[in-house]
């Protein structure tokens, strides 16, 4: 099945710094989304981007994708200590509505 | 606001015991997942539902059943639990082809622990 693979698995930063963590797929893709899961709670979907985007803002998150890399970044800018969390993508298949998450980047954001 | 909800955030059961997880959705998604989720296993697929009554097996199924006789529930049955069924299980919904313009929502999560 496809699935997302987050690179790094650890990422620790200082509050107001900028944080980027990558994801790569290896199939071909309808979308790929992008959610968050704090700890010990369920996941949140945060972004979609569409295989004919390139890239994709919503507030201090943005997101890119690059279809001939089958890869995706996502940036959050000016980090705060509540971004601490687990970040996953998944990739959406053209055909079915089945999404794969792999292990996930877990995002430390020190005050 | 939109809600999947399950039912036990915390559950400690004893091994061979009967283990129902509940999880409701108020959103009228048709498809409904159960997911397990292990340290360095990332999240995986146990079973889905399409429809009322409808099942597919999704990735490790074993020592699983599911239950959907109303649309807005999905129950997750550990047959005879086993302690390396604890994990943290969660519940998520979404439309019909989702993955193509919808993100899915998930619950808060189940954290069984068997002993």
């Amino acid at each position: 099945s496809q699935q997302g693979e987050e690179d790094p698995q650890a990422l620790s930063i200082q509050e107001g710094e900028n944080a980027t963590m990558n994801c790569s797929y290896k199939t071909s893709i309808n979308n790929l989304q992008w959610y968050r899961q704090n700890s010990g709670r369920g996941l949140v979907h945060l972004i979609l981007i569409r295989s004919n985007e390139r890239e994709k803002h919503s507030g201090r998150l943005r997101v890119t994708l690059d279809t001939s890399k089958k890869s995706s970044s996502l940036l959050i800018t000016a980090s705060r200590a509540a971004d601490t969390a687990s970040y996953f993508c998944a990739p959406a298949r053209n055909a079915g509505n089945m999404l794969t998450f792999g292990g996930g980047t877990r995002l430390m954001v020190k005050p | 606001d939109v809600k999947v909800t399950q039912s036990s955030r915390y559950l400690v059961k004893r091994t061979g015991e009967k283990v129902f997880l509940e999880c409701v959705q108020d959103m009228d998604h048709e498809n409904m997942f159960w997911y397990r989720q292990d340290p360095g296993l990332g999240l995986r697929l146990i079973y889905f539902s399409y429809d009322v009554k409808m099942k597919e097996k999704g990735d490790i199924p074993e020592g699983y059943s599911v239950s959907r006789e109303k649309k807005e529930r999905f129950s997750l049955i550990l047959e005879s639990a086993s302690t390396n069924q604890t994990s943290m299980y969660l519940c998520a919904s979404s439309f019909p082809q989702a993955s193509l313009n919808y993100g899915y929502t998930f619950g808060s999560g189940t954290r069984l622990t068997v002993v």
